[in-house]
């Protein structure tokens, strides 16, 4: 079944760093891109970081380019988000989402892991 | 940065009836565009990718057109279910970035 599971949220203060992780099962990371998108509290989507299948290329989103860094472990099937000098507007549900092939599609979304910036 | 514009922000229709969502782009992103249906406290949920192709598991009241900078999503026959907040995305520049639009609520 395919499947992805994200972890790591939790109450951080600004400036702080987390590390979330997404746990996929059933494909394979070498045949499908990544992305991780959030979801704010005014309830808007935000993409936040794509990388492709073979695992080369990068992109972030202006917000968060310098402070979030994604990567992988094939080995492991997983996928990570670093994420440093965190910032209250950083606060929101992070997803762990799979590109459907190459379509301009996300198909399949983990349930979220919730990150608050706080002091 | 490629500008997605939805509207109306908010759409409330009776069962039964054909909902329009829309979703207008700043600059061409050829056909590039997906739809996703979100609920309260759930993952959003891919409706349809590039345009016009329903992904696997939606059902044929929802269907996609458009090209260039317009877009709509039709739900041809309101279910009670089918209440949510919905979004368009798309894809720009390589290596690739993406955007959404603001949302469209779609009341029942």
């Amino acid at each position: 079944q395919v499947q992805v599971v994200e972890s790591g949220g939790r109450l951080v203060r600004p400036g702080g760093s987390l590390t979330l992780s997404c746990a996929t099962s059933g494909f394979t990371l070498t045949g499908h891109y990544m992305t991780w998108i959030r979801r704010t509290p005014e309830n808007g989507l935000e993409w936040i970081s794509y990388m492709s299948a073979s695992g080369s290329s990068t992109s972030y989103a202006d917000s968060v380019r310098g402070r979030f860094t994604m990567s992988r472990d094939n080995g492991e099937n997983l996928v990570t988000l670093q994420m440093n000098n965190l910032r209250v507007e950083d606060t929101a549900v992070y997803y762990c989402a799979r590109g459907l092939g190459d379509y301009v599609g996300l198909g399949v979304w983990g349930p979220g892991t919730q990150v608050t910036v706080a002091s | 940065e490629v500008v997605l514009t939805q509207f109306p922000d908010t759409l409330s229709l009776p069962p039964g009836e054909r909902a329009t969502l829309s979703c207008r782009a700043s600059q061409s992103v050829s056909n590039y565009l997906a739809w996703y249906q979100v609920k309260t406290g759930q993952p959003p949920r891919l409706l349809i990718y590039d345009t016009s192709n329903r992904a696997p598991g939606i059902p044929p009241r929802f269907s996609g057109r458009g090209s260039e900078t317009d877009f709509t999503l039709t739900i041809s026959s309101l279910d009670p279910e089918d209440v949510g907040l919905y979004f368009c995305q798309q894809r720009f520049s390589w290596p690739p970035m993406f955007t959404f639009g603001q949302g469209t609520n779609l009341e029942i």
